[in-house]
């Protein structure tokens, strides 16, 4: 069965350094999310793209995150410089495009980032 | 803009014993509809969905959510827990037609032996 893969599932790191998140969506699909989501809380939209074109960043704090997908396919999410508040779980999800209906997301396993 | 209540943080419920799960949302009109499933330090898996149509839906593992519209409600049952059911449960909701996923605070499921 077809998942979504994420990498690394850990990241420990300090306070001001930078840090990168993969994402591999299933095949086929070109819609892809990027999702924070803070310890007893439900998951928050920072990014969507549609292939490679950003449909939505109005939640992602641009001044240290960014994310891209360059070929419309995997996609990074990268904090730099990383704060405390930062500490959250990142989830990707990916969703086939069907002329805007909104479709189940299949969400990868996440990326759980401590910053300390 | 749509949000979602979820009004109970946390549930304990013996194995066996029946279970029902809130979820309240407030949109213009009927959105979609879903409830996820989130094991510790995993993704979300999808439990069932509701876009029009029949307003009891029919999920994975046993689960079934009820849509009712007059109560702005979509809330999720089981009528008997499994000890394999302790998770979080999550609500959320998108726009018809869009694919802007609004989700809820969740509401964690603890099941007694």
């Amino acid at each position: 069965e077809a998942e979504v893969a994420q990498s690394p599932r850990y990241k420990i790191t300090e306070k001001s350094q930078a840090v990168a998140f993969w994402c591999d969506p299933i095949s086929g699909h070109a819609t892809l999310y990027w999702y924070r989501q803070i310890l007893g809380q439900g998951p928050e939209l920072l990014v969507q793209f549609q292939d490679e074109s950003v449909v939505d960043d109005s939640q992602l704090p641009k001044d240290r995150f960014s994310a891209e997908r360059l070929k419309g396919v995997d996609s990074t999410l990268k904090i730099q410089p990383a704060e405390l508040g930062d500490s959250a779980m990142y989830l990707c999800a990916s969703t086939p495009y069907s002329g805007g209906y909104s479709n189940e997301q299949f969400f990868g396993p996440g990326t759980r980032l401590t910053v300390l | 803009a749509q949000s979602v209540t979820q009004p109970d943080i946390h549930i304990t419920v013996s194995e066996g014993a029946s279970l029902e799960l809130r979820c309240n949302y407030s949109y213009g009109a009927t959105p979609y509809l879903f409830w996820y499933v989130q094991s510790p330090g995993q993704g979300l898996q999808l439990l069932l969905k509701y876009f029009s149509g029949d307003t009891l839906v029919q999920g994975i593992k046993g689960f079934e959510a009820e849509f009712k519209r007059s109560q702005s409600s979509f809330n999720l049952r089981k009528p008997s827990v499994h000890w394999s059911d302790a998770a979080e449960y999550f609500c959320a909701v998108a726009p018809p037609g869009g694919q802007n996923f609004v989700f809820g605070p969740g509401t964690r499921l603890s099941v007694l032996p």
